[in-house]
């Protein structure tokens, strides 16, 4: 079964905190990994689309980068306006739908 | 750009009412979905529609219909509306396979 993992749940950093998310996925012939960001009350908004091992993609202060089993969403030196559930997805196996982890909500404090 | 609107942004139903949440998008996409999200179960996907004139059952369809009404357009609709179905409701379009989905701002919905 497709399946879609994020770590850590929760992560509080400091301002200035550098950290990174993971998300781990078993589909099988990935098609496409998907990053977008969600804001309480709002609808998930598109970060990033990763399509191969190696490849990296920056935004701001995110970058994402993707292995054959993973993705690390890496924050540099964090604001208090990141602090947002940010979430991960893959298409499934027929490539109808994207399957979503259940993200990883991020507090930063300055 | 609108680009996803769904409405009603919020309802509330006593069990066994029936409702139709509705969902648009202007941005001429063949494909449209309908997510479900409640507290630390994530996205989970409801119905999804490829292009118009189809559509499919996702992960977690039972006691929910759809409709795809034209390009523009996509309904959820609950027949007869339960507790468990307290929940916010995304509509989503994408372009095609694989491109990157554009997300309503939800439909907050509580079941009484």
């Amino acid at each position: 079964e497709d399946q879609v993992t994020q770590s850590p749940e929760a992560l509080r950093l400091q301002e200035g905190e550098s950290s990174s998310l993971n998300c781990s996925y078993t589909v099988s012939g990935l098609r496409g990994l998907f990053w977008y960001r969600q804001d309480p009350g709002k609808g998930p908004e598109f970060l990033f689309t990763l399509y191969s091992a190696g490849e990296e993609k920056e935004k701001e202060r995110l970058k994402a980068t993707l292995t054959k089993k993973e993705s690390f969403l890496h924050i540099t030196a964090p604001k208090p306006e990141d602090s947002a559930t940010y979430l991960c997805a893959v298409p499934n196996q027929a490539g109808t739908a994207l399957i979503f982890g259940k993200g990883t909500t991020l507090s930063v404090s300055s | 750009n609108a680009g996803v609107t769904q409405t009603p942004k919020f309802q509330v139903l006593k069990t066994g009412q029936s409702m139709t949440l509705q969902c648009a998008q202007d941005m001429n996409h063949n494909s449209m979905y309908w997510y479900q999200q409640d507290p630390g179960m994530g996205l989970r996907l409801i119905y999804y529609s490829a292009s118009e004139g189809t559509t499919d059952k996702g992960e977690v369809p039972n006691g929910y219909n759809v409709s795809r009404l034209n390009k523009r357009e996509f309904s959820l609709r609950l027949e007869s509306a339960a507790p468990s179905q307290t929940s916010v409701y995304f509509c989503a379009s994408t372009g095609g396979p694989g491109g990157e989905l554009f997300f309503g701002e939800g439909s907050r919905l509580t079941v009484l």
